[in-house]
């Protein structure tokens, strides 16, 4: 299996623009889990699905973060408008349920200017 | 709110030295994880232990859990300089609804 792949792998963009962060989780993973990643903040958790349904999204700093799982293999992050303290490593995991091993992504890499 | 706490916030020892890090957390939990970090990259899945085990092993690695104080150690012996990494501990609390938590993490530096 080829892992978590995530996309775009670096992101740079100016302020206001809508920014897509796009993710493939393992196949037969039921859960997958949205992260960001500063060095003020540490890791936090977004947003986590089960069987492609969101459970908690209390992480969605706010209504710019939106996120969705049209299917079991592909999942979303949207941020619209993007602000410069948006920028951080946007990490996508997978897991078989969602208190199990969790395989992580590479990461996006996102610059808002 | 339920969090893994790491503990030291940074370590730094020499090439061949055991490194010794430890994880708190605040209630019951029905698994705990530990996991690597390297600059740059994505978390790695180090060992997974569950709430009736004691101890566990992979390699270099050795986890102990003690949830009567709620608390967990990572053991990496005979380090390499290629161990240096970020480690970050994850706990599962009780209840099928709740999610994986990590903790902010120890910053491990091995030098040769």
């Amino acid at each position: 299996d080829a892992g978590v792949i995530q996309s775009p792998r670096h992101e740079v963009t100016e302020m206001g623009q809508e920014v897509t962060l796009r993710c493939k989780p393992i196949s037969g993973h039921n859960s997958l889990f949205w992260y960001r990643q500063t060095m003020m903040r540490g890791l936090e958790l977004l947003i986590y699905f089960n069987n492609n349904v969101p459970i908690d999204d209390s992480g969605m700093p706010e209504d710019r973060f939106s996120a969705k799982m049209p299917n079991a293999s592909f999942s979303t992050l949207k941020i619209q408008p993007s602000e410069p303290r948006d920028s951080a490593v946007y990490f996508c995991a997978s897991s078989l349920q969602q208190q199990e091993t969790q395989y992580f992504g590479p990461g996006t890499r996102l610059l808002v200017l | 709110s339920q969090q893994g706490e790491e503990d030291p916030q940074a370590l730094s020892i020499q090439e061949g030295e055991n490194a010794t890090m430890n994880c708190s957390y605040k209630t019951s939990i029905n698994n705990l994880q530990w996991y690597r970090q390297n600059s740059g990259r994505g978390l790695v899945h180090l060992i997974l232990i569950r709430s009736n085990e004691r101890e566990k092993h992979s390699g270099r690695l050795r986890v102990t859990l003690d949830t009567s104080k709620k608390s967990s150690s990572l053991l990496i012996t005979a380090s390499r300089a290629a161990d240096t990494a970020s480690y970050f501990c994850a706990t599962a609390p009780t209840g099928t609804a709740s999610k994986l938590t990590f903790g902010t993490g120890t910053r491990l530096q091995v030098t040769l």
